[in-house]
């Protein structure tokens, strides 16, 4: 059976970092394409970052040069570190599989809440 | 960067069809897909590739893409169909999600 399990949200300062994880089973995350999509509350799903099979990681603008999306084959998770974060980053954060690299995401995580506030 | 535009909201008769529509600058050249997602869950792939349903996805869903415009089709709908509808498409290394419908069964 396929899951995905994120975990490391919660409430940060402006400016701090977290690093979200998604545990994975039923698929190995270095074969597939493996990503992040976020949902700020009452608010549209938003893509933030995509590692393909070959290790190649593309991002949104909004958050390039602070989110890095990578992954541990051995561990088959897939991590976020999210560095000087912002309100407007207040979001659930899902990680999801686009498993034939079709550019569509066919299996998704329960998300986990991420809430950047003083 | 590239936009995908949705309607809002859309209400429909239980039994009656909703049409949903996606507009992006020549959608038609692209893939679309079309994500379901209800209050308090994950969103759901309902269909890809335009026009293909996943498996385990009623045959009510349909969908098409041409020109600038993708449209998700459910004949037939149901009260358990209430939920919130997003495209998404992919350009130049970025998924594009669209703004997302509010669909609501009257």
């Amino acid at each position: 059976e396929v899951q995905l399990v994120e975990s490391g949200g919660g409430l940060i300062q402006p400016g701090g970092s977290l690093r979200l994880s998604c545990a994975v089973s039923g698929f190995t995350v270095r074969s597939n394409y493996m990503g992040w999509v976020r949902q700020a509350p009452g608010k549209g799903l938003e893509w933030v970052s995509i590692i393909y099979s070959a290790g190649s990681t593309y991002s949104a603008d909004s958050i390039k040069g602070r989110f890095t999306i990578s992954r541990d084959n051995s561990r088959n998770t897939l991590f976020l570190q999210m560095n000087s974060l912002k309100a407007e980053d207040t979001a659930v954060y899902f990680c999801a599989r686009d498993s034939t690299g079709g550019h569509y995401f066919d299996s998704w995580g329960q998300g986990t809440l991420v809430t950047v506030s003083s | 960067s590239y936009e995908l535009t949705q309607p809002p909201s859309v209400s429909v008769s239980p039994g009656q069809t909703a049409s949903i529509s996606c507009s992006g600058d020549k959608l038609g050249d692209k893939f679309a897909c079309w994500y379901q997602q209800k209050p308090g869950q994950s969103p759901v792939l309902v269909i890809y590739h335009d026009s293909k349903r996943p498996s385990g996805i009623p045959e009510r869903f349909s969908g098409s893409n041409s020109g600038n415009t993708a449209t998700l089709t459910i004949s037939g709908t149901q009260a358990m169909d209430e939920a919130d509808y997003y495209c998404q498409a992919w350009d130049t290394s970025t998924y594009v999600f669209g703004t997302g419908t509010k669909v609501t069964v009257l």
